[in-house]
């Protein structure tokens, strides 16, 4: 199957501070990637979409001034958690698709902890 | 209504049974199914897509798609401890948007 990379894998930050994750598609190119964030115990939820070249489409209640979101190339996208707060702390996790076909491939997530 | 919906279980099988997985959804239109499989502290992972009516196997995964009764299931076969995790239920519409519509999810434990 596909393979998607995230990096960092886990960050601690200190509260204020920015964060920046990334999300590879490694053996496809992904003209459009997700970012969902996982609580513990809860079902995923989705934040944003990004196209290739394309402002992210952004989720109601999701702030997209508070999480920037970049996808300036068919296997890159970004997420930025800027001004981090403890309330950001979760799982962040990048999914990529592309090609005639609908399925999602998951990168391995973030872990978000903001002391 | 919920646009996918998942018993949320958990769900127990012994070792060696049939886990059944069911998955209904509310939008007529949908045209991609997908079965993730998400350990515990992990993301999730494809096992299986479907597109069209019937049953598509794959090894000890089978999953049937029904779209009159607008229910996609997914069978394991030889269930093993290692298959419990939470399996997610995903839908896509179709069109140009690649946006999935997941279930929350069946807790299965296979128990030894």
């Amino acid at each position: 199957g596909a393979v998607v990379s995230q990096h960092p894998s886990w960050v601690i930050c200190k509260s204020g501070t920015s964060v920046k994750i990334e999300c590879r598609s490694l053996d496809f190119q992904a003209t459009t990637m997700f970012w969902y964030r996982q609580f513990p115990k809860q079902s995923l939820m989705l934040m944003a979409t990004s196209n290739e070249g394309s402002k992210a489409t952004y989720e109601q209640g999701v702030e997209k001034d508070k999480f920037l979101i970049n996808h300036a190339s068919l296997t890159l996208s970004t997420l930025t958690v800027t001004s981090a707060h403890p309330e950001d702390s979760s799982f962040y996790i990048c999914s990529a698709s592309g090609g005639v076909r609908y399925e999602q491939y998951f990168g391995p997530g973030t872990r978000l902890t903001v002391t | 209504q919920k646009e996918v919906e998942q018993n949320s279980g958990p769900l127990s099988v012994p070792e060696g049974a049939i886990a059944s997985l069911n998955c209904t959804y509310s939008d007529r239109v949908s045209q991609s199914f997908f079965w993730y499989r998400q350990y515990s502290g992990k993301s999730p992972e494809l096992i299986m897509s479907i597109y069209s009516n019937g049953d598509k196997e794959d090894g000890r995964f089978t999953a049937q798609l029904n779209k009159a009764s607008q229910y996609v299931s997914l069978l394991i076969r030889d269930s093993q401890p290692s298959d419990s995790a939470t399996y997610l239920c995903a839908v896509n519409r179709g069109g140009s948007a690649r946006q999935l519509t997941f279930g929350s999810g069946t807790q299965l434990t296979v128990l030894p």
